[in-house]
């Protein structure tokens, strides 16, 4: 079964920029993932849809401040000039025919 | 696309709410739908998953036996049945849309999520 690993937290100044990590377990390089965005207590927000060879396809309104990368089992959303709203927690997701997965979530503080 | 759901509250351990979400703004019949839970302090968790046509459900093993997911498509609503509820089920549930006409699972719409509090 996948697994998806994520950092707990992370922190960048504001107007910086932030690469978040999403790591496939082994023997899972192939697999998309999608990033999504959740602020307390709202729903989540879907970011993006990211493919092993790094295409990617942004969710709805999301700025071109934000863009994913792959390389190998490692799934990248980066995050450019850093603004207050972008503090969130960020998870990442993927799925099978019959499971769907999500990473444990990084929590992203703008300083 | 709007997803908006409902059923939430506190509710008895043993108890069986069924929580709704009402969608609009998209062909609901070419979506698979999810959901999805978050537990207090925690992260989120994948409940169910259900096919646009219905023909196929499939469920996480916490809630496999317990749980029925469904949906009807001439009304545009997707159903949760939670059955045999106990406190590990307490959380905010939201539902979720994957990209209409498409053969995967990945979620493009949210809903805003519904609490649900298990206490006696």
């Amino acid at each position: 079964q996948v697994v998806l690993t994520q950092s707990p937290s992370a922190s960048a100044s504001l107007g910086a920029s932030v690469k978040l990590t999403c790591t496939l377990s082994s023997g899972h390089n192939y697999y998309a993932i999608a990033w999504h965005q959740r602020h307390p207590e709202k729903g989540p927000r879907h970011v993006m849809t990211l493919n092993s060879d790094g295409s990617h396809s942004k969710g709805d309104g999301i700025p071109d401040r934000f863009s994913g990368s792959s390389s190998g089992p490692e799934r990248y959303l980066t995050i450019s000039r850093l603004q207050s709203e972008d503090e969130a927690d960020y998870y990442c997701q993927t799925w099978g025919t019959d499971f769907v997965i999500f990473g444990g979530g990084t929590k992203l503080t703008v300083l | 696309a709007q997803l908006v759901e409902s059923g939430g509250g506190v509710v008895q351990p043993g108890r069986s709410p069924r929580l709704s979400c009402a969608t609009s703004g998209f062909t609901f019949s070419a979506s698979g739908m999810h959901w999805v839970r978050q537990p207090p302090g925690k992260g989120l968790e994948w409940v169910a998953t259900i096919s646009s046509d219905e023909t196929f459900k499939y469920y996480a093993d916490s809630v496999k036996g317990r749980f029925i997911i469904s949906r009807d498509n001439s009304k545009n609503r997707l159903y949760l049945q939670m059955n045999s509820l106990g406190a590990e089920d307490t959380a905010v549930y939201y539902c979720a849309r994957s990209p209409q006409y498409s053969s995967t699972w990945s979620f493009d719409f949210w809903g805003q999520g519904t609490l649900v509090t298990v206490s006696s």
